[in-house]
């Protein structure tokens, strides 16, 4: 069936260190795929997002990479801040709908 | 106004009680959606709305009654659930179904006692 998958449940990370979280994609039919972070309490809030055309995208100190060829994509936060410790989702849309993967928890110590 | 808005934040409800879950947006989007997401887990999708038309239903329990009365409001009625509903709902809008810019509330978080 359709699935989309993290390689790493929680990722530890020091201050100031760049941060990569992964994910696993198994619908080829996909072809759009959105990250989100997600707080405590809150609702999952769009990071960076990637059209299947594209292999890399960049915004304010995060990287999407797409692989289409192994069905991976990753999202890179460069000098990675406490306030980015939250639980991150990759997601894709198939078929007309948004199906998120499992979630990697980032944990940033000083 | 870029926002979907969820009320209310916390639910408590029984077991008999019958409770209504809204979700508004202004953005113009004909897409809305519910999710309902457990702890740990990511969210799961439940219900989709094209153009204020039931879209998907994704073999949701009929406890779970969606409507969406106009383009910028969709309820979820809750009636006669279990504990194991104990979850937090989520609702999302898009300017289409399957399109891009999905725009989540903050969900509201219910508890079935």
């Amino acid at each position: 069936g359709e699935s989309v998958g993290l390689h790493l449940p929680t990722l530890s990370v020091q201050e100031g260190d760049n941060s990569i979280i992964n994910c696993a994609y198994s619908n080829s039919a996909s072809d759009y795929f959105i990250w989100y972070k997600q707080e405590s309490g809150k609702g999952p809030q769009f990071i960076i997002d990637i059209r299947s055309n594209m292999d890399k995208r960049q915004g304010q100190r995060v990287t999407v990479l797409l692989n289409k060829t192994v069905k991976h994509l990753s999202l890179q936060i460069a000098a990675t801040q406490p306030g980015d410790s939250a639980v991150y989702f990759c997601a894709e849309t198939a078929n007309d709908k948004l199906i998120f993967g499992t979630g990697t928890r980032l944990q940033v110590f000083p | 106004d870029t926002e979907v808005t969820q009320t209310p934040k916390h639910l408590v409800m029984g077991m008999t009680n019958k409770k209504s879950l809204k979700c508004e947006q202004h953005m113009g989007h004909r897409a809305m959606y519910w999710y309902k997401q457990k702890a740990k887990k990511p969210p799961e999708l439940m219900f989709v709305y094209s153009y204020e038309k039931l879209s998907i239903n994704e073999s949701v329990p009929s406890r779970f009654s969606p409507e969406c009365p106009n383009s910028s409001l969709l309820n979820l009625h809750l009636h006669a659930l279990q504990p194991e509903d104990s979850a937090l709902y989520l609702c999302a809008s898009s300017q289409v179904q399957g399109s891009y810019g999905y725009t989540f509330g903050s969900g509201t978080r219910l508890t079935v006692v």
